[in-house]
């Protein structure tokens, strides 16, 4: 079974303030890295899919970057502001022994809360 | 265009019954995966299956099943429901199976 990790757990920020997270996840057997966005009553929102070591993508305020090698990646908010809050979740793709599929092996996320 | 919807939303079921979660995915996608998700824990995958044809199972008892229909809908079906099968569970579609997966809102069980 894959071990993802996510840390920290929650992290309470102040309206403004920039922010990072960590994904770790075991290097070999890779495919690919989903980040995903999930608030409260919603569905997870898809943020990021990387694959190559050294991608770095971006979408407004929301990065990530991947180190395939060591097997991390980090999820950078810039000027976090109230509706960022939500719980964000890492999930790395790899094959499933008993087909030709991939599947999803998510971490437990981290819970970020943007005080106004 | 739509997104991936599931139904119902909401279930209450008793011990020993059994249930059955639908799902239909976003117009084009030919594969949909399920996952469950217990309180304070990632979502963990059940089953991804792709032009009507299991690809993969998770670590989940035989009780869990599920098929897809020629329109690329599915049903997740368990039997013999246990009080730990209480979660919400997630389909997520795809055009292919190796793409991006999007999520609908889910299926909240509660298991009495």
């Amino acid at each position: 079974i894959l071990n993802v990790e996510q840390s920290p757990q929650s992290l309470h920020v102040q309206e403004g303030d920039s922010t990072n997270f960590t994904c770790s996840f075991p290097s070999s057997n890779f495919y690919a890295l989903h980040w995903y966005r999930w608030e409260t009553a919603k569905s997870p929102e898809a943020l990021f899919v990387m694959t190559l070591n050294g991608d770095e993508k971006k979408k407004g305020r929301i990065s990530a970057t991947l180190n395939t090698k060591e097997g991390y990646s980090y999820l950078y908010i810039k000027g976090s502001q109230p509706e960022d809050s939500a719980t964000y979740l890492c999930a790395p793709s790899t094959p499933i022994s008993s087909g030709s599929a991939r599947q999803l092996t998510f971490g437990s996320g981290t819970q970020l809360t943007v005080l106004p | 265009d739509a997104g991936v919807t599931q139904s119902p939303t909401h279930l209450i079921k008793t011990r020993g019954q059994h249930v059955t979660l639908r799902c239909s995915p976003i117009s084009g996608h030919k594969s949909v995966s399920w996952y469950q998700q217990v309180l304070g824990q990632g979502p963990q995958f059940i089953f991804q299956y792709y032009e009507k044809e299991e690809r993969g199972r998770g670590n989940f008892p035989d009780r869990f099943s599920a098929r897809q229909f020629p329109n690329y809908s599915s049903e997740l079906n368990v039997n013999a429901l246990l009080l730990g099968d209480s979660a919400l569970y997630l389909c997520a579609s795809s055009f292919v199976f190796t793409g991006a997966q999007y999520f609908g809102p889910g299926t909240r069980l509660l298991v009495l």
